[in-house]
């Protein structure tokens, strides 16, 4: 079964520090990747999407792809208190079953 | 920004009971999802639909059944709750075409 691992389950950083969060899928013919981030009381909202190998960056964000290793990465430079959230990393290669992985608990210390 | 909303946001009903969950979008999607998210298993899905009148099933649908009756509107039924039903749902909207999911703001269910 098709299936998406993340890790850490939970990572602090410091305000101004670079946060890595990663993602390991178990289906080689996965290749269509979302980055979703929740804060509390609120409901999932997507980050950025990523499908080719390599980088893609939108302002401090930047996901990695590496499908010959089954990874996909998010980095977040200059991490503020407001990216506290729960991120989730969900593979979204077959239509209409987007499979999330556990997500990785982010806490940014002012 | 699409626009997703759930109903009741907040639900405690008795082990047996009946339980509906409501769920519009007015974004002219035409999938819409349940999940249900509980620590330590992220976001399962439990069903889906790609249009009025259409029902799929997720990877846990065991104890729920859900109705689209409109492109609005995808409702999830709780029969006869148990207490491992007790958990965050969500639903969400998808345009298939960038593949982004619009999540609403969740409902909390508790089954005593």
């Amino acid at each position: 079964q098709q299936k998406v691992q993340q890790s850490p389950e939970s990572l602090i950083v410091p305000e101004g520090g670079m946060a890595s969060l990663n993602c390991t899928f178990s289906d080689r013919n996965s290749q269509y990747f979302w980055w979703y981030r929740q804060h509390s009381g609120e409901g999932p909202k997507a980050l950025m999407s990523i499908f080719s190998n390599g980088d893609k960056k939108e302002g401090r964000f930047t996901a990695h792809l590496n499908k010959a290793s089954l990874h996909v990465s998010l980095h977040i430079k200059d991490s503020q208190p407001s990216d506290s959230a729960l991120y989730f990393c969900a593979d979204d290669t077959n239509a209409y079953k987007v499979i999330f992985g556990k997500g990785t608990h982010l806490h940014v210390l002012p | 920004e699409a626009a997703v909303t759930q109903s009741p946001r907040n639900k405690v009903t008795v082990t047996g009971g009946n339980v509906t969950l409501s769920c519009r979008q007015t974004n002219s999607h035409n999938y819409m999802y349940w999940y249900r998210q509980d620590t330590g298993h992220g976001l399962r899905l439990i069903h889906y639909s790609y249009g009025a009148g259409n029902l799929q099933i997720g990877d846990v649908p065991d104890g729920y059944k859900a109705t689209r009756t409109t492109q609005e509107d995808f409702f999830l039924l709780l029969e006869l709750a148990s207490p491992s039903q007790t958990s965050l749902y969500f639903c969400a909207s998808s345009d298939r075409g960038t593949g982004q999911l619009y999540f609403g703001e969740g409902s909390k269910l508790t089954v005593l």
